[in-house]
């Protein structure tokens, strides 16, 4: 079982609509959480970051966490073609030095 | 200010062969962690290293080694090449400090393919 768990996706909605990436994670020691967008071709870039339990919102993102439930989301209002890309959920525990990545889901908005 | 600078960019190797990567990270972060990125196992961790010390280290042979130099400079070597090897192989630089270990700034990675 991986450690951080994404659908891969092709993930698909239109233009202007609210896209839902989910992820969990298996090791409850993980206290900080990240999404990371990485667009075709191109490197991973970290677009948000949640420490805390409940909602963090940056623009169109929300990054939403539950650690009870051991889950992770991330929310992006008025999709846009632009935001087409591969979402990395990512996950790492404190007073260790490796940052743990999903499979990523693949996002496609549809003009 | 200058992002993380990854050579060579693409390679082509044949397997028994060894091959070196090199990664110079962001100005004043001492942090680098090196990651494989294939499309079936997504992005495996392989090592992280800060001041020149291996901190963590992922599930990979012993062909796989890395080290950190006195300015952060970090190379990885991979040896007796297989075909499984073949991949993208990505360094992340960050200030190394304990509360941000996950906020990871990626070089456009080195294209590896084993031939």
């Amino acid at each position: 079982q991986k450690e951080v768990e994404q659908n891969s996706g092709p993930l698909s909605v239109p233009e202007g609509a609210i896209a839902s990436l989910n992820c969990t994670y298996s090791d409850r020691g993980s206290q900080s959480f990240f999404w990371y967008r990485q667009y075709s071709g191109k490197s991973p870039e970290l677009i948000m970051s949640i420490y805390s339990n409940g909602d963090k919102e940056d623009g169109r993102f929300t990054a939403q966490l539950n650690k009870a439930s051991q889950y992770v989301s991330l929310l992006i209002r008025d999709s846009q073609p632009s935001d087409s890309a591969t979402y990395l959920c990512a996950a790492t525990a404190v007073g260790y030095q490796k940052v743990t990545f999903g499979i990523g889901t693949k996002l496609q908005v549809i003009p | 200010k200058a992002g993380v600078t990854q050579t060579p960019r693409y390679l082509i190797k044949t397997r028994g062969q060894q091959v070196t990567l090199s990664c110079s990270p962001i100005s004043g972060h001492r942090s680098v962690s090196w990651y494989q990125q294939t499309p079936g196992q997504g992005l495996q961790f392989l090592f992280e290293y800060f001041s020149e010390t291996q901190r963590n280290k992922g599930n990979f042979p012993g062909r796989f080694s890395g080290r950190q130099f006195s300015n952060s400079r970090s190379e990885m070597n991979v040896s007796t090449l297989e075909l499984g090897d073949s991949a993208l192989y990505l360094c992340a630089s960050s200030l190394g400090a304990m509360g941000n270990t996950g906020e990871l700034f990626f070089g456009e990675g080195s294209r590896l393919t084993v031939l």
